[in-house]
């Protein structure tokens, strides 16, 4: 079963407004990570946040953790269309690789 | 980074017919591999874990018998889908595993094969 639940489940905005997802998970661990899909494709790594790092940055993507409330937000900067897209975060609890991934928000940026 | 492929991208096939999808990490070595399935507009969800030389572990409620898994070599896992059905049609991801060092192992995902089952 899915341990990560996101919120929103989809979010529209305009071009150049910041967009912000949640991702909310239930057992501890390693580190979370953020991928992007686009309809219909593979998924691209975006961002890991190790469980004792609280905040990272990438290029307009700064993700932060919160291992206390259990709990990740994935904020976009200046979003472009081109951001469209599915984003889902994934866990990896101990001891192994098996990621978990959340429902995912369908993030969509208008021109 | 590390590239994976999966072949076929997309396939259509005739109920009661097997698909083989193949998923090959094209420049490192990958002793694990994972397939994934999603269904439209949903997350992905783990079927099974591939190791290299052994037998696949299955999440709790996939058919082994249903979705057969051969890790044959270092490089190619393959997902058969026997006697498929049309609800087997999904998004078929895989993903392969290499050790980037100290306890975060990252996953190369491959680009999905879509299955049609009519």
């Amino acid at each position: 079963s899915q341990q990560g639940e996101e919120d929103p489940q989809a979010l529209s905005i305009q071009e150049g407004e910041n967009a912000t997802m949640n991702c909310s998970y239930k057992t501890s661990i390693n580190n979370l990570q953020w991928y992007r899909q686009n309809s219909g494709r593979g998924l691209v790594h975006l961002i890991l946040i190790r469980s004792n790092e609280r905040e990272k940055h990438s290029g307009r993507l700064r993700v932060t953790l919160d291992t206390s409330k259990k709990s990740s937000s994935l904020l976009i900067t200046a979003s472009r269309a081109a951001d469209t897209a599915s984003y889902f975060c994934a866990t990896d609890p101990p001891p192994g690789s098996r990621l978990t991934f959340g429902e995912g928000t369908q993030l969509t940026v208008n021109p | 980074g590390a590239v994976v492929s999966q072949h076929p991208s997309r396939v259509i096939c005739k109920s009661g017919t097997s698909v083989k999808i193949e998923c090959r990490s094209l420049d490192f070595q990958a002793t694990t591999m994972f397939w994934y399935r999603q269904f439209p507009k949903q997350s992905l969800m783990l079927m099974a874990t591939s190791n290299e030389g052994s037998k696949a572990t299955y999440e709790q409620g996939v058919e082994k018998d249903k979705f057969l898994i051969n890790h044959a070599s270092l490089t190619l896992s393959t997902l058969t889908v026997t006697s498929a059905h049309p609800e087997d049609s999904s998004f078929y991801i895989c993903s392969a595993l290499t050790r980037a060092g100290g306890s975060y192992n990252e996953q190369f995902f491959g680009p999905g094969t879509r299955l049609t089952v009519l």
